[in-house]
C-alpha cells in the first residue's frame, strides 16, 4: 500500500522556471494538502482541495497554483520560480476536511537557485 | 505571536527517563488537537489526538487545558527509538467545508545511552 506518493523527491531549478511537484493518494481519500515546511516556521498549508473539484488558498499561496485532477491526484505548480520558494514540499490527504490523521507523503526537496 | 509555540529544545534525556512536551496556542477557537511525530528527513505521521478529559497510549500521555490554552506530551520510559521532532497540532473548524491544521515548529527530542 504505498499511501501518498510525491514526485520528484528532489529538484533544482533556476530562477524564473517553472515546474509541477505531482502528489497521488491510492487511499480513496476525499482531501488532499499542500504544505511547505522550512527551518523554525513549521508546516505552512499553501492550498487545500477539501474534496474532488474545489480548490482553497491555504496560509500561503502567492506563487503557487493548483490542480485537483481526479479524487487521486493534486497537483502544485509554479510558474516562476523565486529562491524564497526553496523548501520541503509535502503533500498530504484524509478521509476528509475534518478528519485525523492526515497522511503525508515523503516529501520534495526543492532549490531554487 | 505564533498562533501554535513550542519550545524548539533540543530535549537531550537519558533511555528510561520521563521527558514533558509543552504546547501553547493562541486562538480559543482551536477545536482539536494532535502530536505528530517526524524524524529526521522524514514525513510528519500522527502521534496521537488530544483529548480534554486527557488520553494514554502506551507510554505516552496527552493532556488539554482549554483555559489555559496548553497542550502536553508527556513519554514515559524514554526509548532510543523515541528520538524525533514533536509537532503541536491545532485544528481549527471554519464555517465552510473544510478545516485546516496549524502546526507548531516542533520540539526536538534525543535519547541517549
Amino acid at each position: 500500500n504505498a499511501g501518498v506518493t510525491q514526485t520528484p523527491k528532489f529538484q533544482v531549478l533556476k530562477t524564473g522556471q517553472s515546474m509541477t511537484l505531482q502528489c497521488a493518494q491510492d487511499m480513496n481519500h476525499n482531501s488532499m494538502y499542500w504544505y511547505r515546511q522550512d527551518p523554525g516556521m513549521g508546516l505552512r498549508l499553501i492550498y487545500y482541495s477539501a474534496s474532488e473539484g474545489t480548490t482553497d488558498k491555504g496560509e500561503v499561496p502567492n506563487g503557487y497554483n493548483v490542480s485537483r485532477l481526479n479524487k487521486r491526484e493534486f497537483s502544485l505548480r509554479l510558474e516562476s520560480a523565486a529562491p524564497s520558494q526553496t523548501s520541503v514540499y509535502f503533500c498530504a490527504s484524509s478521509e476528509g476536511p475534518a478528519r485525523q490523521p492526515q497522511h503525508f507523503g515523503d516529501g520534495t526537496r526543492l532549490s531554487i537557485l | 505571536r505564533k498562533e501554535v509555540e513550542q519550545d524548539p529544545g533540543p530535549f537531550n534525556v537519558p533511555e528510561g527517563a520521563t521527558v514533558a512536551f509543552n504546547c501553547t496556542y493562541s486562538n480559543s477557537a482551536s477545536q482539536s488537537f494532535f502530536w505528530y511525530r517526524q524524524d529526521c528527513r522524514k514525513e510528519p505521521k500522527l502521534l496521537m489526538s488530544v483529548y480534554s478529559s486527557g488520553n494514554e497510549d502506551g507510554r505516552f500521555t496527552a493532556q488539554l487545558n482549554r483555559a489555559s490554552q496548553y497542550i502536553s506530551l508527556l513519554i514515559r520510559d524514554s526509548k532510543l527509538s523515541d528520538s524525533a521532532t514533536y509537532l503541536c497540532v491545532v485544528n481549527k473548524l471554519n464555517t465552510g467545508t473544510a478545516s485546516k491544521l496549524t502546526f507548531g515548529t516542533g520540539t526536538r527530542l534525543q535519547v541517549t545511552l
